[in-house]
């Protein structure tokens, strides 16, 4: 099953936001194997974190990523407009199977 | 710099076969990697389809295996997608993308929108 997100979040410039990404016990809670992707209109997903809270070179440290139990999170400080944008998560399930979040809609006010 | 580009029919009629290919440059197909298609239809999430390595061995999602084959010809570095016996369902952007160990999606094609209608 997917893993589960809130549809939108919502924040003005240079505020704090996070997202959350709600799996179970044999997906998010089992492996620090959790990714998050950003994804503006008619591009392809962006790598932004993977295993949990690392970031890939070139990424900005505004993002940042953490896991507690079955839900992992993403935080994206000192909100810019360039921002705004889908997320998803994505974790590894066991098996070599691997299951994406429905998505979350950013919006910087 | 790692580059994948999906190629393919973009209509497909219903219960006929969808073949894509990814073709990949800036990086030996033959690495310790592993490679994936991922779909995205219109409006919602991604969904992993499967997972393929140089030396072919395969890992698809349980709810298309019956329909799937994914291989590589490391001769041409490039992988393949055949998803069989194809409905409106299987609408979507198809992307192909290098899956890092232990398991993240680093590098993504374009996307290449496959619609299925007569």
């Amino acid at each position: 099953s997917a893993l589960t997100q809130p549809a939108s979040v919502s924040g003005s410039p240079g505020q704090s936001i996070t997202i959350s990404c709600t799996g179970t016990s044999s997906d998010v809670g089992n492996y620090n194997i959790v990714s998050w992707y950003q994804q503006h209109p008619n591009k392809a997903p962006k790598l932004m974190i993977y295993e949990v809270n690392k970031r890939p070179s070139g990424i900005s440290n505004r993002f940042s990523g953490s896991k507690s139990g079955n839900t992992a999170s993403l935080t994206i400080s000192g909100l810019q407009a360039e921002d705004e944008a889908d997320y998803y998560c994505n974790s590894y399930g066991g098996g070599n199977a691997w299951v994406f979040g429905g998505g979350t809609k950013l919006t910087v006010l | 710099q790692v580059q994948l580009q999906e190629s393919g029919p973009g209509l497909v009629k219903p219960s006929e076969t969808l073949s894509l290919t990814c073709g990949v440059s800036g990086h030996s197909i033959s690495g310790a990697n592993y490679w994936a298609w991922i779909r995205q239809p219109p409006g919602k999430g991604p969904e992993w389809i499967g997972t393929v390595d140089y030396r072919g061995s395969t890992y698809y999602n349980t709810s298309l295996i019956n329909r799937i084959t994914i291989s590589v010809d490391t001769s041409k570095n490039q992988f393949s997608l055949t998803l069989s016996s194809v409905t409106a369902a299987d609408t979507a952007i198809y992307f192909c993308t290098r899956l890092m160990n232990p398991g993240h999606f680093d590098y993504w094609g374009q996307g290449t929108l496959v619609t299925v209608s007569s």
